[in-house]
């Protein structure tokens, strides 16, 4: 079935770190990959989405190539801060249904001053 | 700003009782989606509508679940006999067309005790 993978549930680092959240997927059909970010009492945010091997989305200095070869949508930043501490979705819509969105389990990003 | 509005915030039920929460999605945006997010970040979709027309729900075999999007009215979620199990965020969000990214609330938390 159609499903997302984030391999790391949780992360730490410090700022100005590099930043890795891996994401798989498996899709029935054609995908739409997505990020979002999700703040502590409020709604997952969108950070970008991508629906074309090899394209790229990006925002707020975070970006990941979606890779249909190895079914990848990884997330990355070459420097983070304690503001982007926060929970990351990966999340896959397949093309032709009715918008629905799959999300994976999210990872929670604690950034240290 | 733009924005989905969901209430209440939040809602305390004791066990077999009804609850009720509702959402105004983004102005001009047909499609509405409800998502149920529990303690461990997984998302579970119930049901999602275009104007007043139900594209897709889960199968709420026990009935306990209803939705619906009146014209000219909030969207609404109603659970008729809460159970400990039905805790959770519950999201609703809404886009333009099925197919564009859901911009989201920022949740309804139900506790039932």
């Amino acid at each position: 079935g159609d499903s997302v993978t984030q391999t790391e549930g949780q992360v730490a680092l410090s700022e100005e770190d590099f930043l890795t959240i891996h994401c798989n997927y498996s899709a029935s059909g054609y995908p739409t990959l997505f990020w979002y970010v999700q703040y502590p009492g409020e709604g997952p945010q969108l950070l970008f989405r991508a629906s074309r091997d090899k394209e790229k989305g990006s925002s707020r200095g975070f970006e990941a190539t979606y890779d249909k070869g190895t079914t990848s949508f990884h997330l990355r930043k070459a420097s983070v801060q304690e503001s982007d501490s926060a929970v990351y979705y990966c999340a896959l819509r397949i093309t032709g249904n009715t918008g629905k969105l799959i999300f994976g389990l999210g990872t929670t990003l604690q950034v240290q001053p | 700003n733009s924005k989905v509005i969901q209430t209440p915030r939040y809602l305390v039920k004791g066990q077999g009782q009804k609850a009720k929460m509702r959402c105004i999605p983004e102005k001009g945006h047909p499609v509405v989606f409800w998502y149920q997010q529990n303690k461990n970040n997984e998302f579970k979709f119930l049901i999602n509508f275009q104007n007043q027309e139900v594209l897709q729900q889960i199968d709420m075999t026990e009935k306990r679940f209803s939705a619906e999007c009146p014209s000219n009215s909030p969207c609404s979620l109603e659970i008729q006999s809460s159970e400990a199990g039905d805790s959770a965020l519950y999201l609703c969000a809404s886009s333009l067309r099925r197919h564009q990214a859901p911009l989201f609330g920022e949740g309804t938390r139900l506790s039932v005790l």
